[in-house]
């Protein structure tokens, strides 16, 4: 059974750091991985997908890395901003989907709470 | 476009009322999922539908919980005789297809606390 973990569980900085969120994945066998932005009241927001096949997703001041064989993904953020403060959600999608199966769902973990401070 | 619309976004409820959440998908997607994520806790697959197939229900935690989906059209998720636990945020999403390579939208979620 795939199970995704994130570390740490909450994160506080001082605005303009940069910072290293973690993502652990038992099972190797992914389609892909992405990583989302909770807001309160204000659904996922969907910030990188990374295919099994890549190493790394950028966008803007955040990028992504996957290293499938040892089950890890981090999210890093350049020069961190109050508007930064959310949750992050981690999520994998299963390789192997059988038509009507449930391993079409994603895999999420428990998520990082970051906080930016000004 | 319009993205992934739920109603209501707050529910608050008795213990042992019947609840009913609603979903409305992105416009020609065929997939529809819903999630719940309790305090603390990942989102968890509760059911998904493609197309007119029969729904996959294998993450619904008990029999009190069902949904329906009419098409590729609106569906609902039903609760009956909520209980305390079933407090949380339910999130609904859907995709294109069904295919693992379709992104999921995520809606806004609709929060339901049971009293």
């Amino acid at each position: 059974k795939q199970e995704v973990t994130q570390i740490p569980a909450a994160l506080s900085v001082p605005e303009g750091e940069n910072l290293v969120l973690n993502c652990s994945f038992t099972d190797s066998a992914i389609y892909n991985l992405q990583w989302f932005r909770q807001d309160p009241g204000k659904g996922l927001t969907s910030l990188l997908l990374i295919q099994s096949s890549q190493r790394e997703q950028t966008s803007g001041r955040l990028n992504a890395s996957l290293d499938k064989s040892s089950g890890r993904s981090t999210l890093y953020i350049a020069a961190s901003q109050p508007g930064d403060s959310a949750t992050y959600l981690c999520a994998v999608r299963l390789l192997n989907m059988n038509y009507g199966g449930s391993q079409g769902n994603l895999i999420f973990g428990k998520g990082t709470k970051l906080s930016v401070k000004p | 476009g319009a993205g992934v619309s739920q109603s209501p976004s707050n529910k608050v409820t008795e213990k042992g009322k019947d609840v009913e959440l609603r979903c409305d998908p992105i416009s020609g997607h065929t997939a529809l999922y819903w999630y719940r994520q309790r305090l603390g806790q990942g989102l968890e697959f509760l059911i998904y539908f493609q197309g007119n197939s029969a729904p996959d229900k294998s993450g619904l935690p008990s029999d009190r919980f069902s949904a329906e989906r009419t098409g590729e059209s609106v569906s609902t998720l039903t609760i009956q005789r909520t209980q305390q636990e079933d407090s949380a945020v339910y999130l609904c999403a859907s995709s294109l297809t069904s295919g693992i390579w379709d992104e999921q939208f995520f809606g806004p979620g609709t929060r339901l606390t049971v009293l």
